[in-house]
């Protein structure tokens, strides 16, 4: 079975600054999607950025981007000129490509924007 | 402006009581699920509807009993729960099920706390 294990509970970053959260995942399989969602405080968890690991160009969105190591099963996400609306639980997920829609999220980190 | 809207947006029942947690989406999609959010756990899926046919249930108490009337709606229908069911319940649909360049959509979710 899947695992995704995100080892910082929390993160806090001055505004403006960089932050990376970190992530890495168990999997036998060869093709799978890795998904960045963020749940702000309004509850809706909203889809970040999303990376296929066929594809060895790291997926990028405005100010967000991964650092996806397929060897190594780490997919860290990294916030550029983090702004006070960053502020959310941000999780990371895993679905494998061989027709299961099961998404396995890891735990959260917390991240919060000092002003 | 969600387009999947979750009625209530919390809720608190007896052990008892018999409630239902209401999920509509606007988007046109075909298939929708139920997850569970618990504290410091990763979010777990609790069943699939495509084309408001059930195709999974991953080993959901009977407690929790799903109807699905239309590909736009989505019922969990609660009773005789118990303390440790309290958690945030979300509703998301995707455009189609299995296929993975159909991201998630997620409601806000409803609070449920079961005294």
């Amino acid at each position: 079975a899947q695992t995704v294990t995100q080892s910082q509970p929390e993160m806090s970053v001055q505004e403006a600054e960089t932050v990376t959260l970190s992530c890495t995942y168990d999997t036998s399989e060869s093709d799978y999607y890795l998904f960045w969602y963020k749940q702000p405080p309004s509850r809706q968890m909203i889809l970040v950025i999303r990376q296929e690991a066929y594809k060895q160009q790291n997926a990028t969105e405005n100010r967000f981007s991964v650092n996806f190591q397929k060897a190594a099963k780490s997919f860290s996400l990294k916030i550029s000129d983090s702004q006070l609306g960053d502020a959310a639980m941000y999780f990371c997920a895993y679905r494998s490509d061989f027709g299961n829609e099961k998404l396995t999220f890891g735990t959260g980190t917390r991240l919060t924007i000092i002003p | 402006e969600t387009g999947v809207t979750q009625t209530p947006r919390h809720l608190v029942m007896g052990m008892t009581n018999k409630k239902s947690l209401k999920c509509e989406q606007h988007l046109g999609h075909n298939a929708m699920y139920w997850y569970k959010q618990s504290a410091k756990k990763p979010l777990e899926l609790m069943f699939v509807y495509n084309f408001k046919e059930q195709t999974e249930n991953n080993s959901v108490p009977s407690r929790f009993s799903p109807e699905c009337p239309n590909s736009s709606h989505l019922f969990l229908h609660l009773h005789t729960l118990q303390p440790e069911d309290s958690a945030l319940y979300l509703c998301a649909s995707s455009q189609e099920y299995r296929q993975n360049n159909s991201p998630l959509h997620f409601g806000n979710g409803t609070r449920l706390t079961v005294t």
